[in-house]
């Protein structure tokens, strides 16, 4: 069963400050989604990372993945408030269907 | 260019009453659909998905079904309702065969009282 982990959970951090999400998973996946999740509301796609090595950004957000160790990360440059939010990983499965199973979602609170 | 529509966006509903959540798609054929929960501050819980009318496969046992009548058409539905079927609902679709994700329709989110 494939388990997707994210680290940290909760996360509350500056404006202007970097830092980094995490994304583990359990088993060989050829695909892993970015989203984000504003409170009430529903799942903003960010990030699709094919390959291995696979580096996307969209102005302060990178994300890049590791095929080989099963990681991801998120990487926030210089953070400002709009950017707090929730953020989840999810590592695509094909059992029929491609389903995605999600990590637990990390939620970011940047404060001024 | 393919929507997704959801609702309603808000429901609720006393503990026994019947449920029915609709997500209708638009600008595409023959789409997977799928049904995922998300409980308060919790991740997402793939509950359904189809791969075209009247195939449906469920993820995990519960008090939920779902349908898929039309193509472009995914019904979530309890004949009772419990306590712990509170949650905020998300419809999504994906392409096939293969596709670049999914897209999620904005969601209903259920209290049960």
């Amino acid at each position: 069963e494939l388990k997707v982990e994210q680290n940290p959970l909760f996360l509350s951090m500056q404006e202007e400050k970097n830092y980094t999400i995490y994304c583990n998973y359990s088993t060989t996946s050829d695909r892993l989604y970015w989203y984000r999740q504003d409170p009430g509301k529903s799942l903003e796609s960010l990030f699709v990372l094919l390959s291995n090595g696979a580096v996307k950004q969209e102005g302060r957000l990178m994300a890049s993945l590791d095929t080989k160790a099963r990681l991801s990360t998120l990487h926030i440059t210089a953070a400002v408030h709009d950017l707090s939010a929730t953020y989840f990983c999810a590592v695509a499965v094909f059992q029929g269907a491609q389903k995605l199973v999600f990590g637990q979602g990390t939620r970011l609170t940047i404060n001024p | 260019s393919q929507t997704i529509h959801q609702w309603p966006a808000t429901l609720v509903q006393p503990v026994g009453s019947p449920l029915s959540l609709e997500c209708t798609v638009e600008g595409t054929s023959n789409p997977n659909l799928y049904w995922y929960r998300q409980a308060a501050g919790r991740g997402l819980q793939l509950l359904f998905y189809s791969v075209g009318i009247g195939q449906i496969s469920s993820e995990v046992p519960q008090n939920l079904s779902a349908s898929r009548p039309q193509d472009r058409q995914f019904i979530l539905s309890s004949k009772k309702l419990l306590l712990s079927d509170s949650g905020f609902y998300l419809c999504a679709w994906s392409a096939v065969p293969r596709s670049y994700g999914y897209t999620f329709g904005s969601g209903t989110r259920l209290t049960v009282v």
